[in-house]
């Protein structure tokens, strides 16, 4: 069974620091995205990437980057985080023929 | 990219058949149509996919019409633990890199 692990659920930070959440599968996938959460507003792709070393913009990469070193790992890094990037964080992986699949979350919380 | 539009919200009883429909009008021709199901504090996880017709499996049922610019998620006697959110996903699935885009989903309630 394909297993994501997003590296914490629950993560508090102040505004201006630069935040690392990372994101882990263990299935060779070859794809790997980012989703941001929020009420009313459902999933919002951040970034995605097709490959080491590749990435491609989302609908809502503003002050957000990424990072693919390996194929198994996928982090997504706040710069400087600011309140309004307070949400729940999805990291989903698939190949070519599988569907999408997500890891349990991180929620973050800027002070 | 396809958008998709749900309604927001549908409260049903146990035992009933819910359908949850979305519309995607400017669907392509390589795209497949993917619905999943969300418990809270949980990332989504897949319930079924489809490319034209219909599909079943031992969860739910997808109804595509020819023209493919909806679909209809059926789930037969839902009970309580089917309360959820439902996405509806259209993209390319065979493709490396394309952006797949959810709505906002559907909020199923269940009641006793």
């Amino acid at each position: 069974d394909v297993k994501v692990t997003q590296s914490s659920r629950y993560l508090v930070k102040r505004t201006g620091e630069k935040v690392f959440l990372e994101c882990v599968q263990d299935m060779d996938h070859e794809n790997m995205f980012w989703y941001r959460q929020d009420p009313g507003l459902g999933l919002r792709l951040i970034y995605f990437s097709y490959d080491v070393k590749m990435k491609e913009k989302g609908d809502i990469p503003e002050g957000y980057s990424v990072s693919r070193e390996k194929k198994e790992r996928f982090s997504l890094i706040l710069e400087s985080a600011s309140t309004n990037q307070t949400s729940m964080y999805l990291c989903a992986s698939k190949d070519t023929d599988s569907p999408l699949h997500f890891g349990n979350g991180t929620r973050l919380t800027v002070t | 990219l396809a958008k998709t539009t749900q309604p927001i919200s549908m409260d049903s009883y146990e035992g009933q058949e819910v359908n949850i429909t979305c519309s995607h009008n400017n669907i392509a021709t390589n795209d497949y149509i993917t619905w999943y199901q969300q418990f809270p504090s949980q990332g989504p996880r897949f319930i079924i996919q489809g490319y034209k017709t219909k599909v079943t499996n031992e969860v739910a049922s997808l109804f595509i019409p020819a023209d493919r610019k909806s679909s209809t998620l059926s789930l037969p006697r839902v009970s309580l633990s089917d309360t959820a959110v439902y996405y509806c996903l259209v993209g390319d699935e065979l493709t490396v890199g394309d952006k797949l885009i959810f709505g906002t989903g559907t909020r199923l309630q269940v009641f006793p």
